[in-house]
């Protein structure tokens, strides 16, 4: 059974950073392009950034360019997302999302979330 | 950048109607595009992939059509569970947006 669990989420003042962890099982890592989604209370989704499986290769939301960064270890089935310069319109739940194939098709497994709060 | 533009932005419904939602591209994404199903508190659910494949598990009343720069999904006839709202996403650039989405309510 696939699982994504996703953690490091919390409240942290505009400015600041926060990492978070998306724990991966049940299916070949590596071989799988991984995706942060997120959504901001009451709006829709939004694409944040993806890691291709196999070559790795990323892109990123021209809202959260070069201000986040997404990595993976494929030793440890974890994609992260290290988020610097917060702000406040950053407030949103994030998901962890694994792709149906090496690269992006659509996104069959996601996690449960976790929340990040850009406040002062 | 490729915006998605999804209409109706809500939509209201009965039990057994026939619905379409319609996506469109701000520039062609050939078959690139996904939908997706969310409910409140919850995780989206893929739908349909290459704009018409349907994803496994996904009940046959749900299909989608379409390339270019246009995309509609259609639910044959409406059942409890699929009250929710559902977003188009596309995948042809590298930046994989997604469409504001639809509600779908019950009438």
């Amino acid at each position: 059974e696939v699982q994504l669990l996703e953690s490091g989420g919390g409240l942290v003042q505009p400015g600041g950073s926060l990492r978070l962890s998306c724990a991966a099982s049940g299916f070949t890592f590596s071989s799988y392009a991984m995706n942060w989604v997120r959504q901001a209370p009451g709006k829709g989704l939004e694409w944040v950034s993806v890691s291709f499986g196999g070559s790795g290769t990323t892109h990123y939301a021209d809202t959260v360019k070069g201000r986040f960064t997404i990595s993976r270890d494929n030793s440890k089935n974890t994609l992260y997302l290290q988020m610097n310069s917060l702000r406040a319109e950053d407030t949103a739940i994030y998901y962890c999302a694994k792709e149906i194939d090496t690269y992006g098709l659509g996104a069959d497994q996601w996690g449960q979330g976790t929340l990040v709060i850009v406040s002062s | 950048d490729i915006q998605m533009t999804q209409s109706p932005s809500s939509l209201s419904a009965s039990l057994g109607d026939r619905v379409t939602i319609t996506c469109r591209a701000s520039h062609s994404i050939s078959n690139w595009l996904a939908w997706y199903q969310q409910k409140p508190g919850k995780a989206p659910k893929l739908l349909i992939y290459k704009a018409s494949t349907l994803h496994t598990g996904v009940p046959s009343r749900f299909s989608g059509s379409g390339s270019g720069t246009e995309f509609t999904l259609t639910i044959s006839s409406l059942q409890p569970d699929d009250f929710a709202t559902y977003y188009c996403q596309q995948y042809n650039s590298d930046l994989y947006t997604f469409g504001q989405g639809t509600k779908l309510e019950i009438k």
